[in-house]
């Protein structure tokens, strides 16, 4: 089992449509959570955190966690043309621990 | 503005080769990493540095070394460079705190 699993895609949504990302982690003590975002050619670059049960939101982004399921989620509200990136799933391990394991990421492309 | 440089934005070499990736950072981070992605198996920890000198293996050491002499620089060292270690190369930074900085990556080729 990997330890950051997430959907590939590639994933369409219309424009000004919700987008729906998922990922799972196997290590239950897994204190910190992260998307990165990656356009094509470019480098990762940060754009949630969660570390507690619950939403947290950001603009048009809402990161959720469950971590009794071993899921999070991120939701792009409105999305834009330029939403259109492949998004990482980051997830950092017990307290201590540095190494931070990213998920396969999953291509999102926003239909105009 | 926080930035994090790698030497060679594409790289060819040849097999046995020894080939040495650098990465310098210019905001006093403790912690480097060193991942290396491919089409379907993403981002993966090759090593990891949280102060000088010191160095920890991540999940696909094999391969690889790594150096840390000053605190701004984090080199990676393929000993003898095989065609599997064509990739793409990503340093990272961080502060002890969450959020990673990535250089603009290597592409490295091994002929």
């Amino acid at each position: 089992q990997k330890e950051v699993e997430q959907n590939s895609g590639p994933l369409s949504v219309p424009e000004g449509a919700i987008a729906s990302l998922n990922c799972t982690y196997s290590d239950r003590g897994s204190q910190s959570f992260f998307w990165y975002r990656q356009y094509s050619g470019k480098s990762p670059e940060l754009i949630m955190s969660i570390y507690s049960n619950g939403d947290k939101e950001d603009g048009r982004f809402t990161a959720q966690l469950n971590k009794a399921s071993q899921y999070v989620s991120l939701l792009i509200r409105d999305s834009q043309p330029s939403d259109s990136a492949t998004y990482l799933c980051a997830v950092k391990g017990r307290l201590g621990n540095e190494k931070l394991t990213f998920g396969t990421g999953t291509r999102l492309t926003i239909i105009p | 503005d926080v930035k994090v440089t790698q030497s060679s934005r594409y790289l060819v070499k040849r097999t046995g080769e020894k080939v040495f990736l650098e990465c310098v950072q210019d905001m006093d981070h403790e912690n480097m990493f060193w991942y290396r992605q491919d089409p379907g198996l993403g981002l993966r920890l090759i090593y990891f540095s949280y102060d000088v000198k010191m160095k920890e293996k991540g999940d696909i050491p094999e391969g690889y070394s790594v150096s840390r002499e000053k605190k701004e620089r984090f080199s990676l060292i393929l000993e003898s460079a095989s065609t599997n270690q064509t990739s793409m190369y990503l340093c990272a930074s961080s502060n002890g705190g969450e959020k990673l900085f990535f250089g603009s990556g290597t592409q490295l080729s091994v002929l």
